[in-house]
């Protein structure tokens, strides 16, 4: 079975401050994890995605995740926050396949001037 | 090149009556997939198409059912509507192999009187 848990449904954090979302998994086999962006009334936009090459994983607009397995942690971070980064963020898992995804509840974040 | 599109965008429903919406995937994709999105909650996966039969499904029960065309397109049907099933519900493209990504479209938001 693979479930996700997302700490934190809202995040608040200024310009130009660290962002950090943090994601929990679980799951009975090696798994695939990967974080969507969601702007409001749109439909969710792939971040970075992590499928078992390196564990510090890069993506789009200076997004990063590590991947820790001894920790089942793949929390995001971005050094420096950008207004147009106030979004909601998934976490999800998947298995090897990518037959079925399984989100987490998602983190509002919002990004004060 | 289009992106996945879905239709309607928006559309009301009363209790107990049946609805089909609509997903065309991203050029060149064969798989779909349908997820619900409550109010405040991540995606759930509903189930996914590939080659016109459902490859997998997630928990929900039989009153959810689709379909997919030889133009890879698809539908989602609910029938008997509950006020349970108001939510945006969005459909993902993909290719069938292992390692390509998922493309959201925007999503329908049904609302259930």
């Amino acid at each position: 079975a693979q479930s996700v848990t997302q700490l934190g449904s809202h995040v608040s954090v200024s310009e130009g401050a660290l962002v950090l979302l943090r994601c929990n998994y679980s799951s009975s086999v090696p798994p695939y994890l990967f974080w969507y962006v969601q702007y409001p009334n749109q439909g969710l936009q792939l971040l970075l995605k992590y499928t078992s090459a390196a564990t510090l994983v890069k993506g789009i607009n200076g997004f990063e995740a590590e991947f820790k397995k001894s920790e089942t942690s793949f929390h995001l971070t971005k050094p420096s926050a950008h207004m147009s980064d106030a979004a909601e963020y998934f976490c999800a898992v998947s298995a090897a396949n990518f037959n079925k995804f399984y989100f987490g509840s998602g983190t509002k974040l919002n990004v004060k001037p | 090149d289009a992106g996945v599109t879905q239709s309607p965008t928006h559309l009301i429903k009363t209790r107990g009556q049946q609805v089909t919406l609509r997903c065309s995937p991203k050029s060149g994709h064969d798989t779909v997939s349908w997820y619900q999105q409550a109010l405040g909650q991540g995606p759930q996966f509903i189930f996914q198409y590939y080659e016109e039969e459902e490859r997998q499904r997630g928990n929900f029960p039989d009153r959810f059912s689709g379909h997919q065309f030889p133009n890879y397109s698809s539908e989602l049907n609910v029938n008997a509507l509950l006020l349970g099933d108001s939510a945006l519900y969005l459909c993902a493209s993909s290719l069938a192999d292992r390692t390509t990504k998922q493309y959201f479209g925007p999503g329908t938001r049904l609302t259930v009187t």
